[in-house]
């Protein structure tokens, strides 16, 4: 059974389209993450979001919005895909009562075209 | 704000060699968590060790050891007598309390480690 899953797995998309990519796990974990790696392998933090709290990176486009209709499932909006959005995105989620350890899902690779 | 330097780009070895991956961290907290984790081609991130900022004595898992020294604030990893199958690119992190339980994890920049057979 895996952890944390993301689907889909690849998407590619056409320049001002809107997109959504799903996480989902099932740790149990009360606190869950999107984070971007770009083209150069660089990971940086999106949104946390837990007990319905969302802590947002301020560098991140508004154009990018987290939807967590449950504790087990933090969703990715994307509103008018740029070209610039082309990158592997990653969920993960975790709990303080395991040390706060971050287990990833396998990643959603977005291309833009 | 919090920063994790990974001085090392790209390491080349041969097999059977020992590597150490360097790591360097800056952070204004007092209470902190340093991980380590394995990005192989196929591109899933995979969970190493975590450390706690109180807890400085090193470590070691099979062929894998990590040595904290808070005074130099640097969390090294050692892979003795490497195989085909460390190569990967490999992230040191810093987690910081974001707030509400939530703990963002600030990443280097990678290394990536080809191991030679």
């Amino acid at each position: 059974d895996t952890a944390v899953s993301q689907t889909p797995k690849y998407l590619v998309t056409q320049m001002g389209n809107d997109k959504s990519i799903k996480c989902e796990q099932n740790l149990g974990h009360d606190t869950m993450y999107w984070y971007k790696q770009d083209s150069k392998k660089f990971l940086k933090i999106m949104f946390s979001y837990n007990n319905k709290e969302l802590i947002i990176n301020e560098t991140v486009p508004n154009r990018f919005s987290p939807k967590s209709p449950d504790k087990a499932h933090l969703n990715l909006h994307i509103n008018s895909l740029e070209l610039g959005d082309s990158a592997v995105y990653f969920c993960a989620s975790s709990q303080v009562q395991t040390k706060n350890i971050q287990y990833f899902g396998a990643g959603t690779r977005l291309s833009v075209l | 704000a919090q920063k994790v330097t990974q001085a090392q780009t790209e390491i080349s070895v041969v097999e059977k060699e020992d590597v150490t991956l360097d790591c360097v961290y800056e952070t204004r907290d007092t209470t902190y968590y340093l991980f380590w984790y394995k990005q192989p081609p196929s591109g899933e991130l995979v969970f190493l060790i975590r450390r706690n900022s109180f807890d400085e004595q090193n470590e070691i898992s099979g062929r894998y050891s990590w040595n904290f020294q808070k005074s130099t604030s640097s969390f090294n990893f050692t892979i003795t007598a490497s195989q085909v199958v460390d190569s990967a690119v490999y992230f040191c992190a810093l987690s910081e309390n974001s707030g509400a339980g939530s703990y963002q994890l600030t990443f280097g920049k990678g290394t990536k480690l080809s191991v030679i057979p």
